[in-house]
């Protein structure tokens, strides 16, 4: 079994829908769990960064964290075609800078 | 947010020969660096991690003697693919952590090997 698991998609959805992007992992040591979004062939950006259990909001984008079920999740509101990439979850036992465990990634277009 | 930047940013080389990817923060200084490989259609995978002036911690499964890294400064650490192979062709990440909070990446370097 992975340590973090994420659904491939690709997931296809219209502008100006809302977008849940998940992930499950196994490791009760992560305390730190990070959104980032790749374009094709560039590296990932960090979208949103939380620690512990919880929601954090910022624009467009929630990030939640359920801990007791070793979930977390990614909203997208009001999604744009400029949203279509790949979208990885991260986590870490000991921060952000440190070593990142990914998810496989899900791929999301955000259509006309 | 801090840059990082990678060069080449892609590469096509013949089996056996060697190549040095180098990546470079640009406007912070990263104390520790981490080189991830990633497969199409597949996560980034953390291949080592690196500090300013000391050997690179590799993690399980990736051959040090092949995939050397050298950290010389706070703003360059370089990844050498040795007698590079095609089973060796891939996208190559560095990131820059400048702390236990944050980590800045790359835009990445394709590599295939003929």
């Amino acid at each position: 079994q992975k340590e973090v698991e994420q659904d491939p998609g690709p997931l296809s959805v219209p502008e100006g829908a809302i977008v849940s992007l998940n992930c499950t992992y196994s490791n009760s040591a992560f305390q730190y769990f990070m959104w980032y979004r790749q374009y094709s062939r560039k590296g990932p950006e960090l979208l949103m960064y939380t620690y512990s259990s919880g929601n954090k909001e910022d624009g467009r984008f929630t990030a939640q964290v359920d801990k007791s079920s070793k979930y977390i999740s990614l909203f997208i509101r009001d999604s744009q075609p400029s949203d279509s990439a790949t979208y990885l979850c991260a986590m870490s036992a000991r921060g952000g800078g440190n070593k990142l465990t990914f998810g496989t990634g899900t791929q999301l277009k955000v259509e006309l | 947010g801090a840059v990082v930047s990678q060069h080449p940013s892609w590469v096509i080389c013949k089996s056996g020969t060697s190549v040095k990817i180098e990546c470079r923060s640009l406007d912070f200084q990263a104390t520790t660096m981490f080189w991830y490989r990633q497969f199409p259609k597949q996560s980034l995978m953390l291949m080592a991690t690196s500090n300013e002036g000391s050997k690179a911690t590799y993690e399980q499964g990736v051959e040090k003697d092949k995939f050397l890294i050298n950290h010389a400064s706070l703003t360059l650490s370089t990844l050498t693919v040795t007698s590079a192979h095609p089973e060796d062709s891939s996208f190559y990440i560095c990131s820059g952590g400048t702390g236990a909070d944050t980590q800045y990446f790359g835009p990445g370097t394709r590599l295939t090997v003929l």
